[in-house]
Parts: C-alpha cells; structure tokens; sequence
C-alpha cells in the first residue's frame, strides 16, 4: 500500500486564489519530505526540500513567497500556491524516504488546474 | 547541457521484443543511480536501481558505465504492461538525500 498520500488529487482554481496541498507520510515519521514539479513531457524538477520545525530549502529559481511550505509536524508537509495563475498549472509531487531504507516513495500527485 | 539526458522516445515495440533505453549524467561525482517507471497521470516508482557491476531483475537488466557517465536499462520479451515512461534518476549526494535528479524519461508503447 501507499507509504506517501497526498490530497487533493486534482484541483482546479480561479486565477489569483491560493491551492494548499497536503503531504502525509503513512505509519513513518519523515523529518525530511521533497516537492517536486513536473509539466508535460518534461522531468519532474526538484522545489524545494521540506524539513520538519525548520525552514524549507528552495530550489534555484523557486519563489519561497509564491511556494509556501510548511513541515509542522513528523507526517505532515504542505505546498501553497498563492496567488496562482495559469502558468502554476503542473503536477506536484511530493516525496519522502523511509527511515533506514534505501528507497524514495511518492505521494500519488496532484494535478493543478489554473484557468 | 542537461544534467540528465534520455532519448524521450516514444518507442514502438511488438510484444516479446527486446528493448533498450540509454541515459548519461554529465556530473561525474554522482553517488547512486535508478531507473524509476512513471505510468501517465501518476507518480514515479522504482524500477530497480543501479549497480557498478549490472544487476538484473527478472526480465530487466541495468548497466552503469561510470567513465562514460552512462546507464542503460533493457528490457527483454516486453509485456503490454510494460508500456510506460521510463525516468533515469541521479543522486548526486551520498548518504539520506532525496535530491534525486529525473532525466526527461523515455516513452514505451508495447503493442499486441
């Protein structure tokens, strides 16, 4: 089963309004969890890297005021668009590694609509 | 130059072929190595990863060239199931990171 959940799935917003996008991680704590971001046909790029009680580490290029990331607890990480516009519409993934494993699980995605 | 190149494809193979898909990394002091597989509309997961000395599993077998900078995944006697995109992913960091490193991915269409 899933390790990683991300909600909502998909999304769809007006021009201007902000997108919250949740990031759990199941039965582990994870102190570190990844955002990515991936648009048709092109890789999925690494945002910013989000670290429990402290600030996230952002990506070059990556506005920190537009991509608000809050790790408030172990099992919890959350992206906010804010003020989103059409050029924000992309799948955001977020990711986390088990404790002592080697692998990187994704959440299921969310896929952002702006119009 | 991209840090990750891949070959996007698409590749059209019949059922039962063998396929194979290169990737190379331009930066040298990259740690760990993966070939992740995406389905459309869906996140990643791992294929297997990458070892200095190949490993295989099961009809996929996987090749690093670390002087070349160089992987490659085959994939012999392909399924329909085997349809899918194809991510080479790089760690440059050793240790617990997941700073990972998607090439653009190639496409596969097996087809009946």
């Amino acid at each position: 089963g899933a390790v990683v959940s991300q909600h909502p799935s998909w999304v769809i917003c007006k021009s201007g309004t902000s997108v919250k996008i949740e990031c759990r991680s199941l039965d582990f704590q994870a102190t570190t969890m990844f955002w990515y971001r991936q648009f048709p046909k092109q890789s999925l790029m690494l945002m910013a890297t989000s670290n429990e009680g402290s600030k996230a580490t952002y990506e070059q290029g990556v506005e920190k005021d537009k991509f608000l990331i809050n790790h408030a607890s172990l099992t919890l990480s959350t992206l906010t668009v804010t003020s989103a516009h059409p050029e924000d519409s992309s799948f955001y993934i977020c990711s986390a590694r088990v404790p002592l494993a080697g692998e990187l699980f994704f959440g299921e995605g969310s896929r952002l609509t702006v119009l | 130059r991209k840090e990750v190149e891949q070959d996007p494809g698409p590749f059209n193979v019949p059922e039962g072929a063998t396929v194979a898909f290169n990737c190379t990394y331009s930066n040298s002091a990259s740690q760990s190595f993966f070939w992740y597989r995406q389905d459309c509309r869906k996140e990643p997961k791992l294929l297997m990863s990458v070892y200095s000395s190949g490993n295989e599993d099961g009809r996929f077998t996987a090749q690093l060239n670390r002087a070349s900078q160089y992987i490659s995944l085959l994939i012999r006697d392909s399924k329909l199931s085997d349809s899918a995109t194809y991510l080479c992913v790089v760690n440059l960091y050793s240790g617990n990171t997941g700073k990972l490193i998607f090439g653009q991915g190639t496409t596969l269409q097996v087809k009946p």
